[in-house]
């Protein structure tokens, strides 16, 4: 599986747009982006996954750049709430998703 | 409600007793798995199944079994605990074809210490 690389944390003020990157440069044409979010040490919880068109549910939007080796993940009004660690993997389609690897995350913190 | 159960949910053991940490999901997934969550290292993969019967290792397997003797259970084994076991564990569970395929649902978590 593709390895992702993410900045370990970052600060964003509570109203304003939250805009995680994600790094996955050796990603294959058969991988999805997941983004999980794990909210002190709960379980992680689903956000929204794409694999090459730009994505939106009630949650996020997730941007994918053409060339697939990068995405960013939007929290457009973020709340104190949305403060967690955020999580990016790879992971293709079918059964050969099956060996999964989660790095470390980026911790968002929103301020009041 | 569609979920993962783990239980215990905390647990504090001795060295070498023997312990079981069970995880069930009532969604019919086929691909369950185990990880295991340390301070600065991430969520790191224990074991995985794909189906009843159908189990591999992850990344971490050392000193863990799993069995899938059922779909819905997939329990995590520790035959002889040891203190470097101490930490927060999790269940998922995807299906793998159709809606929503892919997409990990987790349990709560199982914080275990050993002493």
């Amino acid at each position: 599986d593709a390895k992702t690389t993410q900045p370990t944390s970052m600060d964003c003020a509570e109203g304003r747009a939250a805009n995680l990157p994600c790094n996955h440069s050796t990603i294959s044409g058969n991988e999805y982006v997941y983004w999980y979010r794990q909210i002190h040490s709960q379980g992680p919880q689903y956000i929204i996954h794409g694999l090459k068109n730009n994505e939106t549910n009630e949650m996020a939007s997730l941007i994918i750049t053409e060339d697939r080796k990068s995405s960013t993940l939007i929290l457009p009004h973020a709340t104190l709430r949305d403060t967690a660690v955020y999580y990016c993997i790879v992971r293709p389609s079918g059964t050969s998703g099956s060996r999964l690897t989660f790095g470390e995350g980026t911790q968002l913190t929103v301020n009041p | 409600e569609a979920q993962v159960t783990q239980n215990p949910r905390y647990l504090i053991t001795v060295t070498g007793k023997k312990l079981t940490v069970t995880c069930s999901q009532n969604m019919n997934h086929e691909y369950m798995s185990w990880y295991r969550q340390d301070p600065g290292l991430g969520l790191r993969q224990i074991y995985y199944s794909m189906n009843v019967e159908v189990t591999d290792k992850g990344d971490v397997p050392e000193g863990y079994k799993v069995s899938r003797k059922e779909k819905r259970n997939f329990p995590l084994i520790l035959e002889s605990p040891s203190p470097n076991q101490t930490s927060l564990y999790f269940c998922a569970s995807s299906l793998f074809k159709g809606a929503g395929a892919n997409v990990l649902t987790f349990g709560a978590g199982s914080r275990l210490t050993v002493l």
